[in-house]
């Protein structure tokens, strides 16, 4: 299997921009799990879904924040519009199984930068 | 809730000696204990995880780690050092009912010759 999957792998752009990170999960995993990594405050969860279903949604840091996931193999995380302060390196995971025991894999990110 | 405390930010040995990560965690429930590692410029992968079962857990690359209840600890090891194992190291703790995976601050091992 390849893996989670995640595009772009670097994304440059300027500040009011749209931005938009993709996510492809391994197939058959049924919950997704999108990550946001910063030097100040470590792994933060941003979302949660369970069978295309945001579950929780509360680690959104702002309304700026959007996200979907459309089908069982794709999820998109969108800023609109972005702020320097979203600079970040965004991680995908997707797990078998709802719970907490189950192996979330992780995607190689999306390093943000935004100017 | 649950929460996990990585007692070293930096720990640096060298290659062919042991290696010792340290990780506390709080949880008011029975919980499932994960260790990642991080390469840089890289995603995270699973280097092993503890749910209830044996509480010395054996994880990839020679890494094990030990469920220490008395002590509320779960501690990384290995036994020798290789270079490839410098890395950025994530203790986590997940309530076995829910879903959220509570990343501890990391600990960056590095390994000199």
């Amino acid at each position: 299997d390849a893996g989670v999957i995640q595009s772009p792998r670097h994304e440059v752009t300027e500040m009011g921009q749209e931005v938009t990170l993709r996510c492809k999960p391994i197939s058959g995993h049924n919950s997704l799990f999108w990550y946001r990594q910063t030097m100040m405050r470590g792994l933060e969860l941003l979302i949660y879904f369970n069978n295309n279903v945001p579950i929780d949604d509360s680690g959104m840091p702002e309304d700026r924040f959007s996200a979907k996931m459309p089908n069982a193999s794709f999820s998109t995380l969108k800023i609109q519009p972005s702020e320097p302060r979203d600079s970040a390196v965004y991680f995908c995971a997707s797990s078998l199984q709802y719970g907490g025991t189950d192996t979330q894999y992780f995607g190689p990110g999306t390093r943000l930068t935004v100017l | 809730a649950q929460s996990v405390t990585q007692l070293d930010s930096h720990v640096s040995v060298s290659e062919g000696t042991p290696v010792l990560l340290r990780c506390n965690y709080s949880s008011s429930y029975s919980p499932s204990l994960f260790w990642y590692v991080q390469h840089p410029n890289k995603g995270l992968q699973l280097l092993l995880k503890y749910t209830s079962a044996a509480t010395l857990v054996k994880g990839i690359n020679g890494f094990e780690a030990e469920f220490k209840k008395s002590e509320t600890s779960f501690h990384l090891t290995k036994p020798s050092a290789h270079m490839s194992d410098a890395a950025e190291y994530f203790c986590v703790v997940s309530d076995p009912s829910g879903y959220a995976l509570n990343f501890g601050k990391g600990t960056s091992l590095l390994v000199t010759p």
